[in-house]
C-alpha cells in the first residue's frame, strides 16, 4: 500500500506570502493519479489539482501543482485570506489514499 | 446544478445498524463512480471505497472491507453506506464524492456531498 507523507504539518505564513506544500509517496506514483484538495473548517474538501498539475474548474491560477515519481508539490503563489485551510494530497488509481494533511495558518 | 446531497446527522448506540444516503442530480450521478470518505473528529481524510451505481460494482479499501457495505439505486440516483453493527469508533463525518470523469474508477473527486455526521455513543 502506498503511503503519502505531507510536510510540513503546519505552515505559518502571512497573506501575500508564497506557500510550498510537499507530498512524498512511499513508492513511485503515476503523475496522472495525484490530486490536491483544500478543506476549510466545517466544509467538504474541494478539488484543486488533479493529474499532479492540472487545475480543477474554477481554481485560481495562484494554485499550481508539480512533481513526479515520489515527490509532489502544491504551491500557492500569493496567499489570500481565504487560502488559510488544510490541504490534502491524494493518490488515486487502484486503492486510493490521502496524505495526513498540511494546515496553512495565519502567522 | 450538479450536486450530491447527503442525509442528515445520526446519533446511534453501539450495536445498532445504520444506512446513510447520498442523492445526486441525474447529471451528477449517471455513469460516474461514487466514493465514500471518512473523517474522524479532528483527523484527516480516509478513502473507504467506491461504487458504480449503474451496475453496483464496488471497490473497498482493505481497511473498510467487511466493516461497511456500499449499495446504490440508480433509478433514484442514490448511493448508500451502511453498517450492520456500529461501534463507537465509527463516530465520524462521512462524505460521498463523485469521480471527475464518467466511467473511470481511476480518478479524483470533483463533486462532494456536504457530509453526514454519525455519532455512536451509549
Amino acid at each position: 500500500e502506498i503511503v503519502l507523507t505531507q510536510s510540513p504539518g503546519t505552515l505559518s505564513l502571512s497573506p501575500g506570502e508564497r506557500a510550498t506544500l510537499s507530498c512524498r509517496a512511499s513508492q513511485s506514483v503515476s503523475s496522472s493519479y495525484l490530486a490536491w484538495y483544500q478543506q476549510k473548517p466545517g466544509q467538504a474538501p474541494r478539488l484543486l489539482i488533479y493529474g499532479a498539475s492540472s487545475r480543477a474548474t474554477g481554481i485560481p491560477d495562484r494554485f499550481s501543482g508539480s512533481g513526479s515519481g515520489t515527490d509532489f508539490t502544491l504551491t500557492i503563489s500569493r496567499l489570500e485570506p481565504e487560502d488559510f485551510a488544510v490541504y490534502y494530497c491524494q493518490r488515486y488509481g487502484g486503492s486510493q489514499t490521502f496524505g495526513q494533511g498540511t494546515k496553512v495558518e495565519i502567522k | 446544478e450538479v450536486q450530491l446531497v447527503q442525509s442528515g446527522a445520526e446519533v446511534k448506540k453501539p450495536g445498532e445498524s445504520l444506512k446513510i444516503s447520498c442523492k445526486g442530480s441525474r447529471n451528477a450521478f449517471t455513469s460516474y463512480w461514487i466514493g465514500w470518505v471518512r473523517q474522524m473528529p479532528g483527523k484527516g481524510l480516509e478513502w473507504m471505497g467506491i461504487i458504480y451505481p449503474d451496475d453496483s460494482d464496488t471497490r473497498y479499501s482493505p481497511s473498510f472491507q467487511g466493516q461497511v457495505t456500499f449499495s446504490a439505486d440508480k433509478s433514484i440516483t442514490t448511493a448508500y453506506l451502511q453498517w450492520s453493527s456500529l461501534k463507537a469508533s465509527d463516530t465520524a463525518m462521512y462524505y460521498c464524492a463523485r469521480h471527475t470523469v464518467p466511467g473511470t474508477d481511476h480518478d479524483a473527486f470533483d463533486i462532494w456531498g456536504q457530509g453526514t455526521m454519525v455519532t455512536v455513543s451509549s
